[in-house]
């Protein structure tokens, strides 16, 4: 099956900026998720996102960070004041018709 | 706090081996569990699931899960050079067909094969 598709696949910006990463799926999933990964750590779990509404979140999606999907079809993440610790590798991933979850290419996000 | 361990790594082993991978879990209720394979700067990219205590073959993969002993490991036979990369394990609380639900990973152990 196909994963997601995320852009940008490289994103640069300056501290304290708003940042809006997006995924793209494939066909009509069900359930989405967006993991980080800071670079040599573990992949994180951020929130899972079902039926236009979070299902669960972490500790680290604090109220910096929002999702949505606006228009039906892309489901973004928001990092609303970015600091230099969001320095990481942002995954979206889906799960739907079945239970292994699919990953996007990921987009690397650098806070300078 | 729900924990995935692995084994340390890095691993080396030669052309042709079996590469063994390890991973332990702390709670009891998790039901789905999950071998992923992550390349460098890449996504993970699912290899295997497995739900069910035994053993769980896949080409040159297999998947082992132990319920009472909350571990899962995965082997690899006849290893390729192109399988060095770094593996992860990840475990989902939850009904083994339940298609929700976050993933807990691991810290991921290093495979390198050397030819």
């Amino acid at each position: 099956e196909p994963e997601v598709t995320q852009t940008p696949s490289h994103q640069v910006t300056q501290m304290g900026q708003e940042v809006i990463l997006r995924c793209v799926p494939i066909s009509n999933h069900l359930y989405f998720y967006w993991y980080r990964q800071i670079l040599g750590q573990k992949v994180e779990f951020l929130v899972s996102f079902y039926n236009n509404e979070i299902s669960e979140k972490s500790e680290i999606f604090d109220d910096q960070f929002s999702v949505e999907r606006p228009d039906g079809s892309n489901f973004t993440l928001k990092i609303r004041s970015t600091k230099l610790e969001d320095s990481a590798m942002y995954f979206c991933a889906r799960t739907g018709g079945g239970v292994e979850a699919f990953f996007g290419q990921g987009t690397r996000l650098t806070v300078v | 706090q729900k924990e995935v361990e692995q084994n340390s790594g890095p691993l080396s082993v030669p052309e042709g081996a079996i590469a063994s991978l390890n991973c332990t879990y702390s709670d009891r209720v998790s039901q789905s569990f999950f071998w992923y394979r992550q390349y460098s700067g890449k996504s993970p990219e699912l290899i295997m699931s497995i739900y069910s205590n035994g053993d769980k073959e896949d080409g040159r993969f297999t998947a082992q899960l132990n319920k009472a002993s909350q571990y899962v490991s995965l082997l690899i036979r006849d290893s390729q050079p192109s399988d060095s990369a770094t593996y992860l394990c990840a475990v989902r609380v939850g009904a083994g067909g339940t298609s929700y639900g976050k993933l807990t990973f691991g810290q991921g152990t290093i495979l390198t094969v050397h030819p």
